[in-house]
């Protein structure tokens, strides 16, 4: 089964408008981080939010936003007031304490496109 | 700047052939973790080093090594390359001292050309 489902391969979002960014996991450790990372066309891989399992908060930075559903299992990321510079490929991703190695697991991905 | 440096950025083989990526992992981390982002395979977790030592591999091929070295930085070995194994390859490092979930911070990478 997928750790990390991202359903939105490719999204469109008006500059100056806010858009959310859809993240489902799975795992019955008790003990989890979720990331986001942006991936412009360059290619590196830039990290954006952390939410770890036990945060009472949603994690914030700067325009950035995580909604943490923890009963849902979903990490969805906001992103207000969009930039042209936002568009690229976000990627979530999950550490899972207990797993052994607890690598980051990926989900596919969504491409943003910000229109001007 | 994540403090993850990889060398080289781009790397242009031929078939056969051997090549070694190198990554030096931010001050104070001792886990370095190799990705490989490929378009058909999305990213892919290769393997882990936690201080020296191997501690979690996952796709990664035989005829890929890789190794940490007591200044912890690692290299990534790749032998026998195909047309496919073309990609681009990512070093990560993590703290990792503790109980908790620590964050990831990515080089950035480097573009395997394989022709």
């Amino acid at each position: 089964a997928q750790k990390i489902t991202q359903t939105q391969p490719g999204m469109f979002v008006q500059e100056k408008e806010a858009v959310t960014l859809d993240c489902t996991y799975d795992t019955s450790d008790p003990s989890y981080g979720l990331f986001w990372y942006k991936q412009p066309s360059s290619g590196e891989m830039i990290f954006l939010i952390y939410q770890g399992s036990y945060d009472q908060q949603n994690a914030t930075e700067g325009r950035y936003s995580l909604n943490f559903q923890k009963a849902r299992k979903s990490a969805n990321l906001v992103i207000s007031a969009s930039q042209l510079g936002d568009s690229a490929m976000y990627f979530c991703a999950m550490r899972e304490l207990n797993n052994a190695g607890n690598m980051l697991t990926f989900g596919g991905g969504t491409r943003l496109m910000v229109k001007p | 700047d994540s403090g993850v440096t990889q060398t080289p950025k781009h790397l242009i083989t031929a078939t056969g052939q051997r090549v070694t990526l190198r990554c030096s992992p931010r001050s104070g981390d001792l886990s370095v973790y190799w990705y490989q982002q490929s378009l058909d395979q999305g990213l892919q977790f290769l393997i882990q080093y936690y201080n020296g030592e191997e501690r979690a591999k996952g796709n990664i091929l035989e005829r890929f090594s890789a190794q940490q070295f007591p200044d912890l930085h690692s290299e990534l070995n790749l032998s026998s390359l195909e047309l496919g194994d073309s990609a681009l390859y990512f070093c990560a490092s993590s703290v990792d001292h503790g109980r908790v979930v620590e964050k990831l911070f990515f080089g950035s990478g480097t573009q395997l050309s394989v022709l």
